[in-house]
């Protein structure tokens, strides 16, 4: 079936750095991208929606030059934290697919600490 | 809005125990409904799903009926295993694009 791969599955990095999540759909071409992030006790929340070629759509209140989504290839999404502070530390997902006829597989996400 | 209330865990049974984890919704438009499963260490995995009213989706076990009258979408099973013991999902998505609504996520651990 369709897989997501994620990495890193967990970072920690210090305050001030850029972190990177990857993820590549491995046997399928992921037109579009999904990046969430949930909070300790609270819902998987949409942050952005990519698709491939194209700027992403940030949800609102997510900082677009805080959180850059790159889109280049159908097999390849990255998020980058810049400037960590500890309050991004999340645990973020990605989901990619072809369209809703074809569903969505999801990464098996990335624990961001930030110390 | 589109949101979902799920049960808060976590939630530790016995093997053989009956399981349910209650899910309510809301949305604007007819969603989709979906359980999706999170093992130790991997990603989101669909359980099952269901797209219209009275829609009873069922996998390894486990099932769920889409009732509209209540905005439900219940997960049951009615022997749990400890190989059961994830963390478990209920989602929404409507037409737009199928982006999901989460809810908060129950942890299940079934004890031999």
């Amino acid at each position: 079936g369709a897989v997501v791969s994620q990495h890193p599955s967990w970072v920690i990095c210090k305050s001030g750095t850029s972190v990177k999540i990857e993820c590549r759909s491995l046997d399928f071409q992921a037109t579009t991208m999904f990046w969430y992030r949930q909070f300790p006790k609270q819902s998987l929340m949409l942050m952005a929606t990519s698709n491939e070629g194209s700027k992403a759509t940030y949800e609102q209140g997510v900082e677009k030059d805080k959180f850059l989504i790159n889109h280049a290839s159908l097999t390849l999404s990255t998020l980058t934290v810049t400037s960590a502070h500890p309050e991004d530390s999340s645990f973020y997902i990605c989901s990619g697919g072809q369209g809703q006829n074809y569903g969505y597989t999801f990464g098996s996400g990335t624990r961001l600490t930030v110390v | 809005g589109n949101s979902v209330t799920q049960m808060e865990g976590p939630v530790t049974l016995s093997e053989e125990a009956f399981l349910t984890i209650n899910c309510t919704y809301t949305a604007t438009g007819y969603p989709s409904l979906f359980w999706y499963v999170q093992y130790p260490g991997e990603g989101l995995q669909l359980l099952l799903k269901a797209t219209k009213a009275d829609d009873k989706g069922s996998n390894k076990g486990f099932e769920a009926t889409y009732r509209k009258e209540t905005t439900s979408f219940h997960l049951e099973k009615g022997s749990v295993q400890v190989s059961d013991s994830a963390v478990y999902f209920c989602a929404l998505s409507v037409n737009t694009g199928n982006q999901f609504y989460f809810g908060t996520g129950t942890s299940l651990t079934v004890i031999p």
